[in-house]
């Protein structure tokens, strides 16, 4: 099983949907979670940590299943702004850190 | 917002040539990152730094880099002796403290281009 692995994508949405990605990671002492954002040829960003209550930031909800080494990425009423490559980020108690292929997200008018 | 700057933003060099790529963290962050991102792959870990030295690294970061940061505000990533597989967009990060509790600011990376 891979370290952090998510959705191969890409997904094409037409504006104002629903997209949902998902991202499962192997090593079940890991402590930190976050989702970042790269635009094509640019940096990652970050989008939101992830936390086990799960968390909310305006069209964007994170969610947390430690039980099934799980962590999702829910956007709604997409915009086309939101085009860019969504990176799961796992982060281990020895400071390393662990991205994600990353799912590319097109969102289409 | 403060942010994380890199330079040069496009680096090219001879196979075999010593490269250095220069990062100012953000003033007030203690833990620093170097990541590399080869065309079209994912984002790797190279190694971390923190209070002058470097509390984890890669598989990728073998004898031929180092990190130094040489005085109160920047953080070098030197490559001995470059080789083509080295060709890659190199980020720079810091954070307030360890990555496990807080996030990572990147900078906007360099273009590193071995011929």
């Amino acid at each position: 099983r891979k370290e952090v692995e998510q959705d191969p994508g890409p997904f094409n949405v037409p504006e104002g949907a629903t997209v949902a990605f998902n991202c499962t990671y192997s090593n079940s002492a890991s402590q930190s979670f976050f989702w970042y954002r790269q635009d094509c040829r640019k940096e990652p960003k970050l989008l939101m940590s992830v936390y086990s209550s799960g968390n909310e930031d305006g069209r964007f909800t994170a969610q947390l299943n430690r039980a099934s080494q799980y962590i999702s990425l829910l956007i709604r009423d997409s915009k086309l702004s939101d085009s860019a490559t969504y990176l799961c980020v796992v982060s281990n108690r020895d400071d390393k850190i662990i991205f994600g292929k990353g799912t590319r997200l097109h969102i289409l008018p | 917002e403060p942010e994380v700057t890199q330079t040069p933003s496009h680096q090219v060099t001879q196979m075999g040539q010593e490269v250095i790529l220069r990062c100012v963290p953000i003033s007030n962050h203690l833990y620093f990152y170097w990541y590399r991102q080869i065309l079209g792959q994912k984002v790797e870990f190279l190694v971390s730094f923190y209070n002058n030295e470097i509390s984890e690294k890669s598989e990728i970061f073998d004898d031929q880099f180092s990190v130094e940061r040489p005085d109160g505000s920047n953080f070098t990533l030197k490559i001995r002796s470059t080789k083509l597989e080295d060709s890659a967009m190199y980020f720079c990060a810091s954070s307030e403290e360890m990555h496990s509790n807080q996030p990572q600011h990147f900078g906007d990376g360099t273009r590193l281009s071995i011929l």
